[in-house]
């Protein structure tokens, strides 16, 4: 499957601080999704987003559709040292497909 | 959310054996599953889509005699590993697509692979 451009890579960041991270794709999705992996686990769904422009917060996190449906972000406020994981974010160009994954960002955060 | 149960966790063989993973969605029926491997520190990469009852579909550069995909019933599909071999060794994740919802995913917890 085609890899989407995620970014940043990796972030090191005090506890406390907020967290921005996106992908982007050269193609149109129909839905972005945004996992949380621990280490030496399967993925787990943040949130999912189904539309242009569409903002949908869990919690601490908020991610947001992008209008051109060929990006997404996914923010982090008040960060606490069990966000601590590798996020990916992932998309459909059609229902019922695989996803296609970006990879990764791996967060660190230090108490 | 929806609950996928992998299983073992890890695994390790001989080379030249073959190994059975399982993958179970607990609470919903998975009219499709996939499969993908990961290597350290990568990204998820697609091996194989299984739907209920027919061939796995297997992406390119991906040995379905090696990997054998079996999706007998509507919660369970089984990778096998055929005659492993160290290049083998990885992290093995199933996940399963429901009726409902079906853009979202819901993985399994993951299997260690390593083939001595």
């Amino acid at each position: 499957g085609q890899q989407l451009n995620q970014s940043p890579q990796s972030m090191f960041i005090q506890e406390g601080e907020d967290v921005s991270m996106n992908c982007t794709s050269s193609s149109i999705f129909n839905t972005w999704l945004w996992y949380k992996q621990d280490p030496g686990e399967g993925p787990v769904l943040l949130i999912a987003l189904y539309k242009a422009g569409e903002l949908t917060s869990n919690g601490r996190l908020t991610a947001q559709f992008g209008i051109t449906r060929k990006d997404s972000f996914l923010n982090i406020s008040a960060s606490i040292p069990s966000d601590v994981g590798i996020y990916f974010c992932a998309g459909h160009k059609n229902s019922g497909y695989a996803l296609n994954f970006g990879k990764g960002t791996s967060l660190l955060v230090t108490p | 959310g929806a609950v996928v149960s992998q299983h073992p966790s890890w695994v390790i063989c001989k080379s030249g054996t073959s190994v059975k993973i399982e993958c179970r969605s607990l609470d919903f029926q998975a009219t499709t599953m996939f499969w993908y491997r990961q290597f350290p520190k990568q990204s998820l990469m697609l091996m194989a889509t299984s739907n209920e009852g027919s061939k796995a579909t297997y992406e390119q550069g991906v040995e379905k005699d090696k990997f054998l995909i079996n999706h007998a019933s509507l919660t369970l599909s089984t990778l096998t590993v055929t005659s492993a071999h160290p290049e083998d060794s990885s992290f093995y994740i199933c996940s399963a697509q429901g009726d409902r919802e079906i853009e979202k995913l819901f993985f399994g917890s993951g299997t260690q692979l390593s083939v001595l």
